[in-house]
């Protein structure tokens, strides 16, 4: 399984832009990037999941490069809400015990 | 569907006491995952079934863990005894496979039993 690293924690403003950038150097290429959020007394929630290029839904956008060892989770004019720990993960279909890291802690302020 | 169920959700108990943690995974979902999160180590996979059988258990600490799944609607995790470095919050996640998708399947977790052991 790819190892992955994202930031330990990060800060930001209401209303602002959050781009969590997660480092997958070692990843296959049947892996997929998923990203999970996890609110303080709750199991973690799947956000978003991509392959390549960008993903988006309706709660982040995912961008992923060419050469796909990173990627990018951008959360648009976050509020305090988005308060939470992401969690990078890659895996493929093929193999359904994908590993949580440390994640990274998102602390927005008013 | 009610989501991933787990009871209790608060469990405190005296060291050497057995302590079981119950599951019921969302109907239909064919992959049932035990998690163990702390502080110190994040969230930690411990157990995954398929279809009721038990795939990989290398996540399991030691021989006081054991964790079954008799039916499909339906999972227990043990410890036994216990002891305070057993004190986490265990989660318990499904999935449903998509065939020929390629992709992971999306985990859905439970709320999660917060294990306190005194």
């Amino acid at each position: 399984l790819a190892k992955t690293t994202q930031p330990i924690s990060m800060d930001s403003y209401e209303g602002q832009e959050v781009n969590i950038t997660c480092s997958h150097n070692n990843i296959a290429t049947n892996d997929y990037i998923t990203w999970y959020q996890q609110f303080p007394s709750q199991g973690p929630r799947f956000i978003i999941q991509g392959y390549k290029t960008k993903v988006t839904n309706e709660v982040a956008s995912l961008f992923i490069p060419a050469d796909r060892k990173s990627s990018t989770l951008s959360l648009p004019r976050v509020s305090l809400s988005d308060t939470a720990v992401y969690y990078c993960l890659v895996g493929d279909g093929n193999n359904n015990d994908m590993r949580f890291g440390a994640g990274t802690r998102l602390t927005v302020k008013p | 569907d009610a989501g991933v169920i787990q009871s209790p959700r608060h469990e405190v108990t005296e060291m050497g006491q057995e302590v079981t943690l119950r599951c019921k995974p969302i109907s239909g979902h064919d992959y049932l995952f035990w998690y163990r999160q702390t502080m110190m180590r994040g969230l930690e996979l411990l157990i995954y079934f398929n279809n009721n059988v038990p795939i990989d258990d290398s996540g399991m600490p030691e021989d006081r863990f054991s964790a079954k799944m008799p039916n499909a609607s339906f999972s227990t995790l043990k410890i036994q005894p216990s002891e305070p470095r057993d004190s986490a919050v265990y989660f318990c996640a499904s999935s449903l496979i998509s065939v020929g998708q390629g992709a992971p399947d999306t985990q859905y977790f439970g709320p999660g039993t917060r294990l306190t052991v005194l």
